[in-house]
């Protein structure tokens, strides 16, 4: 069975901080992805990384993806409130084959003013 | 362009009685996923479906549990006879064809009481 580790599983931080969230398993992805999750609502994709060492940034945050295509990671620049919320990385184990994801737990964020 | 429609978003059932959850995918989609996230658990993969096909439930129970994507009409996740285990957020999501981005839709809260 192929599972997804997050850490932290919690992270409370002061606005203007930097943060790093980490996603690790033991298995093998073709593909990697992070989700952001408001309470009361569905994951909204916020990047998809395939290739093993790959590196991709959206404003202040940077996604990046493990050589051997196993681990992840988020990095978040310069912390805002508006960056609260749950965080959760998905891997898919085949090829394009996103219909079977495995998803991590999350990191729950909270960025205090 | 609408997203992801699921309905209801929360549904309060009795022991014993059924719930059916709906979910329109988005235009042009003809690819359907079921997930499920139970209280501090990751969004676990229950059933693919194509329209009038069940491709993959090998993530659904085994009992009292059915998920169907007519021809015409939503995908309807149906579970009979429900528990208090069972109460959970259910979410859908499409995707245009397979291996593209899947999109979520925004949930549906069972509670079982």
């Amino acid at each position: 069975t192929q599972l997804l580790e997050q850490s932290p599983q919690f992270l409370s931080i002061q606005e203007g901080e930097n943060l790093t969230v980490y996603c690790n398993s033991s298995s093998v992805f073709s593909s990697l992805q992070w989700y952001r999750q408001e309470p009361g609502e569905g994951p909204v994709l916020l990047v998809t990384v395939v290739t093993g060492g790959e590196v991709k940034k959206l404003k202040r945050l940077t996604f990046q993806f493990g050589d051997a295509r196993k681990d992840s990671s988020l990095h978040i620049t310069a912390a805002q409130p508006g960056d609260t919320g749950l965080y959760l990385c998905a891997g898919a184990s085949l090829p394009g084959g996103s219909e079977k994801l495995v998803f991590g737990k999350g990191t729950k964020l909270t960025v205090n003013p | 362009n609408a997203g992801v429609m699921q309905n209801p978003r929360h549904l309060v059932r009795r022991r014993g009685q059924e719930a059916r959850l709906r979910c329109s995918p988005m235009k042009g989609h003809s690819h359907v996923y079921w997930y499920r996230q139970l209280p501090e658990e990751g969004l676990k993969f229950m059933v693919y479906l194509q329209k009038e096909n069940i491709i993959d439930e090998s993530g659904m129970p085994k009992e009292r549990f059915s998920a169907e994507f007519p021809k015409e009409g939503p995908s309807i996740l149906r579970i009979q006879q429900v528990v208090r285990g069972d109460s959970a957020a259910y979410f859908c999501a499409s995707s245009p064809v397979l291996g593209n981005t899947i999109y979520f839709g925004e949930g549906s809260w069972l509670t079982v009481v």
